[in-house]
């Protein structure tokens, strides 16, 4: 799987957009772009995931440039209950070859 | 609906004595992972099963580290003897094969301390 990297702490203010980049500039045609973000205490908890189209969930919005090469998380308006580490993920949907591979993530806190 | 249960929450042991953590995935999905996660690193997969037969223990310390699912439903981990090292939380999580991968749903993990 192709390895990403992300920068390792952001601050947003509350009611915010938080934007958060990735950069995956060895991606693979056939590599999907995963968000999972972890709260404090808590397991990795599945965000959004897009190929190449930008996707938008109730939680997020997921915007892939047109190289593939990177691409942003949003957070619309930010809440305090959205400070958390968030992991940007590449990965082939692989039946034979499920796993997730992180990376230290983005420390994202939202300010008052 | 019940999300991937794990227990014990928290568990604190000596050096050189056994444990064990236990996971209860959601109801359905016959894929199921462990992962171990230091403090201040992303989690790292130590052994996938597809129901009752692990595919995939490539990262397990086999030394010391052994796994089980029996009946492919619930799934237990064992250290035998804990290392000061193995300090570190151990998350579960499982997912289900279908056309739209929704993701893996996670447990809360056991944060095991060993003194």
């Amino acid at each position: 799987d192709a390895k990403t990297t992300q920068p390792p702490s952001m601050d947003c203010a509350e009611g915010r957009a938080a934007n958060l980049p990735c950069n995956h500039s060895t991606i693979s045609g056939n590599e999907y772009v995963y968000w999972y973000r972890q709260i404090h205490s808590q397991g990795p908890q599945y965000i959004i995931h897009g190929l190449k189209n930008n996707e938008t969930n109730e939680m997020a919005s997921l915007i892939i440039t047109e190289d593939r090469k990177s691409s942003t998380l949003i957070l619309p308006h930010a809440t305090l209950r959205d400070t958390a580490v968030y992991y940007c993920i590449v990965r082939v949907i692989n039946f034979g070859n499920e796993k997730l591979t992180f990376g230290t993530g983005t420390r994202l806190t939202i300010i008052p | 609906e019940a999300g991937v249960v794990q227990s014990p929450r928290y568990k604190i042991i000596e050096k050189k004595q056994p444990v064990a953590f236990w996971c209860n995935p959601i109801s359905g999905h016959n894929t199921l992972y462990w992962y171990r996660q230091n403090l201040g690193q992303g989690p790292e997969l130590l052994i996938r099963y597809e129901n009752e037969e692990a595919v995939d223990d490539s990262q397990l310390p086999k030394d010391r580290f052994s796994a089980e699912r029996l009946k492919g439903v619930d799934s237990t981990l064992k250290i035998q003897p804990a290392e000061l090292g193995d300090s570190a939380v151990y998350l579960c999580a499982s997912s289900t094969r279908t056309g739209a991968d929704y993701g893996y749903t996670f447990g809360s993990g056991t944060r095991l301390t060993v003194v």
